[in-house]
This record gives C-alpha cells, structure tokens and sequence, in this order.
C-alpha cells in the first residue's frame, strides 16, 4: 500500500528564499510528525499534529518555521527567509494515535540553501 | 520527557548475532519500547516494539528486561543489508507523546 510521501526530493534554494515542503501521510493516520536531520546527526523534533488538537510546536527553532495540517490529512512545512543553517533533510511520520502504533517516515526532503 | 541511550557505534561480522543494547531507566509503566532503524539516504523505518514481554517478528527479536530498564534488539543473522543507524525510542500508551525523542542510536557496521 501507499506508504508517506514527501515532495519535492531534493530541493536547492538561495538564501532568503522561501520554501514549502510537503508531507502525504498514510490515509487515516491521525497523528504527523515533522523532524530535522543534519548530516550526521539525529533526528531534531520539530512539530507534532494530533487529530483536531492544536499542534505541538515546541521544537520549532524560530518564528521562520511555521506548519499546517489541512483537513488532517496533508501538511506542509513552510521556512521563511531561509538560512544556510537550515540545510538538512526534513523527515515527516505518520502514525495511528496509539503507543503501540509504528511511525511510517516519507524518506525525507533534502534541502539545500546556497 | 523519557529518554534512552544507546552506544554510539557497535560492529559484528557478517552471519552473526547483533545484540544492540538500549537504556531507558526512566520509562514509565505505559510506555512502549520501539526500534527503528536508518538506512543511508531513507528514513527510519520500522523494525519492532514491544511493553513487557519479548517480541519475535521477522526482522528482529526484542528481549525486554525485567524492571523495562533497558532493552535488546537481537539480530539473529547479520547481513551486509542490516548497517544502518539504529534508534530505540518510548512511545506513550495514548500515541501522543509530544517529543518522540531519538537521540543519535547506534551504527551498526557489518563486517563480510
């Protein structure tokens, strides 16, 4: 079956461009995930969805990174003014909203800001 | 929020048993254990959970210690396929643990 899938793949922009990245999760999963990996490191939380509930921004790392979720189904990420540090592989997860339930992760958009 | 540790690196030899061991002293009674694991240039993906017991599938086995302080993911037969980073993470019984929190886990090299 269809797993997550992320769009674009790759994505190369200048510094101060904004950018959208987005995010299909698994249909009928109510909690989405958003995370952060920089080359070599692990993964960075960035923003939870749950159902209709407000979303967990907390590891949001500043006012430039912002995030929705339509009709609980697609989300996108949205960096403003990008930042060279914000180059990085932007990873989002889908899973059912039960501790027992695995995570699905897209493979991830690699962004790069020049 | 509940964290985990895991050794940076581990090695094993082509065909034989991997034990990657992951520490979780502070996990409460709801949470599961879950494994992931990271193949270069994908993401994680799934690999086992499990609450108490021990837990077979067809990747892995999982063996749970008695207090749920730590874990072991058990490999039974290496491959070159199986390098990867592998991450051990809790996940709360209602799904909704805010920050799923998955440090750096383990590289596991494979060597032929």
């Amino acid at each position: 079956g269809a797993g997550v899938s992320q769009s674009p793949s790759n994505k190369v922009t200048e510094k101060g461009k904004d950018v959208e990245l987005r995010c299909d999760p698994i249909s009928g999963h109510t909690a989405l995930y958003w995370y952060r990996q920089s080359l070599g490191q692990g993964l960075e939380f960035l923003i939870y969805f749950q159902g209709n509930s407000a979303p967990d921004k907390s590891g949001l790392p500043s006012d430039r990174f912002s995030a929705e979720r339509t009709g609980g189904s697609v989300s996108t990420l949205t960096i403003q003014r990008t930042q060279q540090e914000d180059s990085a592989v932007y990873l989002c997860a889908s899973s059912l909203l039960r501790g027992n339930s695995p995570l699905h992760f897209g493979n991830g958009t690699r962004l790069t800001v020049t | 929020d509940a964290k985990t540790t895991q050794p940076n690196s581990m090695e094993s030899n082509e065909e034989e048993p991997v034990h990657l061991p992951c520490n979780h002293s502070t996990i409460s009674g709801t949470d599961y254990i879950h494994w992931y694991r990271q193949l270069p240039s994908q993401g994680p993906e799934y690999v086992i959970h499990g609450l108490t017991s021990n837990v077979n599938n067809r990747m892995a086995s999982l063996a749970i210690a008695e207090d749920r302080k730590s874990s072991t993911l058990i490999l039974h037969r290496a491959t070159l396929r199986d390098a990867a980073v592998y991450y051990c993470i809790l996940r709360t019984e209602s799904g909704s643990a805010r920050q799923l929190t998955f440090g750096s886990g383990t590289q596991l090299t494979v060597l032929p």
